[in-house]
């Protein structure tokens, strides 16, 4: 069975703090594909970053970064010097042997300024 | 580039009626995907069309949910009857390949309320 487990539901931080948000998956496949969504409040789910478990090279993309970990089986999703536009909902996701996506319930991001 | 457009964005039916969702992926993907997106949860996958062709609908509840993509481009999904459960998002998503490592793209959704 497969599995994303995003354990904070809600993060609320002030404007230029820096946030991590959390993903741990669960898969018995040697080959899967880890995504991270966000959800902005207009609803459609923005891509964000894609890896494959063979890839355990840290990404760093302007303010966002992300660190894989096969050790403890983690995603996990840091923005720095966050922005009132960050506040979103960001999804986890892993796809294994079939074709679905299979998301994490989902970390509500809200930034105050 | 022309994101993937769905329609309606709102609708609100009473339990037991038909609803239809209509679904215009980017232009040139083949690959379409419809997930549901129950408040407070990740969005869930009921069909995956390459082409016109289904690759996935095991999450899909047939007795009552049912999809097609004619001439592989744009793609409906319809709901009968529906029930007060069936209360979500559903999201309609293409990718350009088929491929386990391919990101899909998303439309805004359809928001369907059941009362």
């Amino acid at each position: 069975a497969q599995k994303v487990t995003q354990a904070q539901t809600e993060i609320s931080v002030v404007e230029k703090e820096d946030v991590t948000l959390d993903c741990v998956y669960e898969t018995r496949d040697t080959t899967y594909y880890l995504f991270w969504y966000k959800q902005p409040p207009s609803g459609e789910l923005v891509f964000l970053i894609r890896r494959n478990s063979f890839d355990e090279q840290n990404e760093i993309s302007g303010r966002y970064s992300w660190n894989f970990q096969k050790s403890t089986s983690s995603f996990n999703f840091t923005i720095t010097a966050s922005q009132v536009v960050d506040s979103a909902v960001y999804f986890c996701a892993l796809r294994n042997s079939g074709y679905a996506l299979n998301f994490g319930k989902g970390t509500s991001l809200l930034v105050t300024p | 580039e022309a994101g993937v457009a769905q329609s309606p964005r709102y609708k609100i039916i009473e339990k037991r009626q038909s609803v239809a969702f209509w679904c215009n992926p980017i232009s040139g993907h083949a690959t379409l995907y419809w997930y549901q997106q129950i408040l407070g949860q990740g969005p869930k996958l009921l069909i995956q069309f390459q082409n016109n062709g289904v690759v996935d609908d095991s999450q899909l509840p047939k007795d009552r949910f049912s999809a097609e993509r004619l001439k592989g481009v744009d793609s409906t999904l319809k709901i009968q009857p529906a029930k007060l459960e069936d209360s979500a998002v559903y999201l309609c998503a293409s990718s350009r390949l088929t491929g386990k490592n391919t990101e899909a793209f998303f439309g805004q959704g359809t928001r369907l309320t059941v009362v």
